[in-house]
């Protein structure tokens, strides 16, 4: 148990198809993070928020949409998706904040949830 | 951040210490390094982090250098479960971004 819960665990969805990934954080964290992993590749970010707000876009394509509805639940919301998209796609919190009085932010070690094996037909 | 240099593959043998090495020259002065764990069909896993002294928690210790272009991950008595990808990496506390390489495949052989 990680604190951190993914569903589904293994998703098969046909390139027509919309469907959500879902993530929730029990670490009282106000950080959540997509990432996605190819075979053969790096962890890959996608999107992070900080408090409800999307404060990371790496250059991810819009048939790819996050939303975060409190600090606590984080979606992706999948549509028209294409083969290459098949990946393992992990969610991930930290508790990110700004030391008092000071300009200096830390932020804890990212909690990663078992990912949702993804693959489209 | 900075980048870093692992080998690909290392055995260990159970029971025995596994000591992970790993590179980062090019390291800032608010850089920390990290080490995360991926057993297969899992999610990475947070194992230790350290800025310039040596750490030690109930998984792991970590070495780093007095110059901190090198450290290592010293697993203590290494357990099949230890099998993994150890992934080592280096971050300032005000950049979300954890860059990530491929890893050092550890294997523990019984």
């Amino acid at each position: 148990e990680t604190g951190v819960t993914q569903t589904p665990r293994h998703l098969v969805m046909g390139m027509t198809n919309k469907k959500s990934l879902k993530c929730e954080q029990h670490l009282g964290h106000n950080a959540m993070y997509w990432y996605k992993q190819s075979a053969k590749k790096p962890l890959e970010l996608m999107f992070v928020y900080n408090f409800k707000e999307q404060t990371e876009n790496n250059s991810v394509p819009s048939r790819f949409s996050p939303e975060c509805p409190n600090s606590s639940h984080l979606f992706l919301h999948l549509h028209t998706l294409q083969p290459e998209d098949s990946a393992l796609y992990l969610c991930a919190s930290s508790l990110r904040g700004q030391k008092v009085r000071t300009p200096i932010v830390y932020n804890s070690p990212l909690h990663f949830g078992n990912g949702t094996r993804l693959t489209v037909t | 951040d900075a980048k870093t240099t692992q080998p690909p593959s290392m055995d260990c043998a159970e029971g025995r210490a596994a000591n992970l090495p790993c590179n980062h020259s090019t390291i800032s002065g608010n850089e920390y390094v990290y080490w995360y764990r991926q057993i297969h069909s899992q999610g990475p896993q947070y194992i230790i982090h350290g800025l310039k002294n040596n750490e030690t928690n109930e998984m792991a210790s970590l070495i780093i250098t007095e110059d901190r272009k090198s450290s290592t991950l010293i697993l203590p008595h290494a357990t099949l479960r230890d099998t993994a990808v150890y992934y080592c990496i280096v971050r300032s506390d005000s950049n979300y971004q954890l860059i990530w390489g491929a890893g050092t495949k550890l294997i523990i052989k019984p």
